[in-house]
């Protein structure tokens, strides 16, 4: 049963245009989101977070949206930079951030230039 | 940086052979954890710890073993490989409050 699901495997964006990535959450106790980011090679980042209290959290150029009656987050990329391509992967957790992280499937985003 | 460092970073080994991942942490954090990585299943959590001689499984923990004796290091085990546990595998800490956890680079095992 997959508790967080990204439904969009891949996206490829133009360079300076907007990256919308989304995740779908299932489990109503996740009450804490992360955006985390892999580069090859390399282990995944943690990029920007939301707590359930909040709709909206904005750092530079990335902004995570929650929609609570949705179960439904998304991830904005303005402008998409070609270092920006990567997989990005979503990830719920319940008690504010302090239970274990439940990772959704990730989706590569691809900017071009 | 949590100071996070796994080994190998990569392998390759034969059905049946037993294997063991180390991770190793710098900064004390009572909380560890291992994922593997595969295409379509995302991250998922085989194994975890909170604390010396403390660990609880995950969703994925079939053919696995952990061990933590001390607070800096937590070992995965693959008792008997199988083609199945072909994967990256990666530790995790506990990171700052409100970062989740912070992730080693990663070991990339293949079962031949």
């Amino acid at each position: 049963d997959q508790q967080v699901k990204q439904n969009s495997p891949s996206l490829s964006v133009q360079e300076g245009r907007i990256s919308i990535l989304n995740c779908d959450y299932t489990n109503s106790m996740f009450d804490y989101f992360l955006w985390y980011k892999k580069y090859p090679a390399e282990g995944p980042t943690f990029l920007i977070s939301i707590s359930s209290i909040k709709d909206k959290n904005e750092d530079g150029r990335f902004t995570v949206f929650l929609n609570k009656s949705a179960k439904h987050l998304s991830l904005h990329i303005v402008p998409s930079q070609p270092g920006d391509s990567a997989v990005y992967f979503c990830a719920a957790s319940g008690n504010f951030g302090n239970e274990k992280l439940t990772f959704g499937t990730g989706t590569r985003l691809t900017i071009i230039p | 940086d949590a100071g996070i460092t796994q080994s190998p970073r990569h392998k390759v080994t034969e059905t049946g052979t037993p294997v063991t991942l180390r991770c190793h942490q710098t900064e004390n954090h009572r909380y560890m954890y291992w994922y593997r990585q595969d295409p379509g299943h995302g991250l998922r959590l085989i194994h975890y710890s909170y604390g010396v001689k403390d660990t609880d499984k995950g969703e994925v923990s079939d053919g696995y073993s952990v061990s933590r004796s001390k607070t800096e290091d937590f070992l995965l085990t693959l008792e008997s490989a199988t083609s199945s546990q072909t994967s990256v595998y990666f530790c995790a800490v506990t990171g700052g409050k409100g970062y989740g956890y912070t992730f080693g680079s990663g070991t990339r095992l293949t079962v031949v």
